[in-house]
């Protein structure tokens, strides 16, 4: 099993802040997803990033894949309040799909 | 409807007993998985099947038997309950993976296992 270190483990922040969490590993990964779980549900896929430095944008929120491919960051402009909850990495390894250890994100009205 | 339904969404019980949770998907995929969410968070997998043959089975005590009858339907069985199963138990699945290919994980809302 990859270890997949997530930081912070825990973030609380004001609502218009901006914040980054990362994902850092020791191994090359072809691909890695992040995704969102929300108190009470299953994580849901936000995105893959596939090339190494690829950045992709999704409203408000902005992944980058390093260049090496082991690691990865998402940054969050403006938080909102809607943006709380549990943001976990995974890379892809096949059907093999292990998961971060997790930033768990409280976003304060 | 529900992509991913598991059933029961509580279950409380007492060490020693017998239980199982169930899990179906409606989204055509080949692969279902079985994840083990601890009370910090940390999301571990605990078995994959791919069109009803066991593809991953990490190290989980035996007291855990998936089923898998048909590749809509995972089941999860768990014998001997002890405190320490106490948990969030989430099914998943997702497409076949196939070379380059990257796939997504579909996931149920969760069972919540308390042992006593």
């Amino acid at each position: 099993t990859q270890l997949l270190e997530q930081s912070p483990q825990f973030l609380s922040i004001q609502e218009g802040e901006n914040l980054t969490v990362y994902c850092n590993s020791s191994s090359v990964f072809s691909s890695l997803q992040w995704y969102r779980q929300e108190p009470g549900e299953g994580p849901v896929l936000l995105v893959t990033v596939v090339t190494g430095g690829e950045v992709k944008k999704l409203k408000r929120l902005t992944f980058q894949f390093g260049d090496a491919r082991k690691d990865s960051s998402l940054h969050i402009t403006a938080a909102q309040t809607g943006d709380t909850g549990l943001y976990l990495c995974a890379p892809n390894t096949g059907n093999q799909f292990y998961f971060g250890t997790g930033t768990s994100l409280t976003v304060i009205p | 409807d529900t992509a991913v339904s598991q059933t029961p969404k509580y279950l409380v019980t007492q060490m020693g007993n017998d239980k199982s949770i169930k899990c179906e998907q409606n989204l055509g995929h080949d692969t279902m998985y079985w994840y083990k969410q601890d009370s910090k968070k940390f999301l571990k997998i605990m078995f994959s099947y791919n069109n009803k043959e066991l593809i991953i089975n990490e190290t989980v005590p035996n007291r855990f038997s998936p089923k898998s009858p048909d590749k809509a339907h995972l089941n999860l069985h768990i014998n001997s309950l002890e405190l320490g199963d106490s948990a969030v138990y989430f099914c998943a699945s997702s497409p076949l993976w196939s070379g380059g290919r990257t796939g997504e994980l579909f996931f149920g809302e969760g069972s919540r296992l308390t042992v006593l």
